[in-house]
């Protein structure tokens, strides 16, 4: 199976902290996604990227960005983490052979004093 | 835009009761539609999807969905509620005419058991 892991699972951050969220994925898939999950709106797509060194923004990318450098790793950046940033950050990743099913790591709890 | 929208974001049933959870959809063209579930500190993982053919689909821990296209609805149903199934439920739709493939998720409903 396809495992998606996000190394951290629970961070604690200051306001004005820059924050790196790590999601790496072991299947050499070329689609990968940061959602965004607050209660009572679902999960938001922050930003996807198609294939390595290729993002393009989801609905709610204000005050983040993204980097892939390597086809397994699709990192998450806060440059200047927010309270309002404070959330559950889910990552997941989807195979062209399998095109309409991602599998989602266990996600990283932020929360920004 | 599309969107997905589920009734109710909190649902409470007995042990061995019915589960019905509530979707709909909006679009002019059936969508892709999938449920997802979250249990307690884990990411989602696949219930079910629809895609094409049968308007009913079966889905993993007895769950399933039909898919109604007169409704714009695609409701996720278990005969008999375990404890095992208490978990946040989503419902997602791929549009299908927009070549970006993103998942569209509804706000999610949490689903209590009780003994």
């Amino acid at each position: 199976d396809v495992k998606v892991t996000q190394s951290s699972r629970y961070l604690v951050k200051r306001t004005g902290e820059k924050v790196f969220l790590e999601c790496v994925q072991d299947m050499d898939h070329e689609n990968m996604f940061w959602y965004r999950q607050d209660p009572g709106l679902g999960l938001r797509l922050i930003y996807f990227s198609y294939d390595v060194k290729m993002k393009e923004k989801g609905d709610i990318p204000e005050g983040y960005s993204v980097s892939r450098e390597k086809k397994e790793r699709f990192s998450l950046i806060l440059e200047s983490a927010s309270t309002n940033q404070t959330s559950m950050y889910l990552c997941a990743s989807r195979s062209p052979r399998r095109r309409n099913v991602l599998t989602f790591g266990a996600g990283s709890r932020l929360t920004v004093l | 835009a599309q969107s997905v929208t589920q009734l109710g974001s909190h649902v409470s049933v007995s042990e061995g009761a019915l589960v019905l959870l509530r979707c709909n959809y909006s679009s002019s063209v059936p969508p892709y539609l999938f449920w997802y579930v979250q249990y307690p500190n884990q990411g989602l993982q696949l219930l079910l999807k629809y895609t094409t053919g049968a308007t009913l689909v079966k889905g993993i821990n007895g769950f399933e969905a039909e898919f109604k296209k007169s409704e714009t609805s695609f409701h996720l149903t278990k005969p008999s509620a375990h404890m095992s199934d208490a978990a946040e439920y989503f419902c997602a739709v791929i549009p299908i005419i927009q070549g970006a493939q993103k998942l569209v998720f509804g706000q999610g409903t949490r689903l209590t058991i009780n003994p």
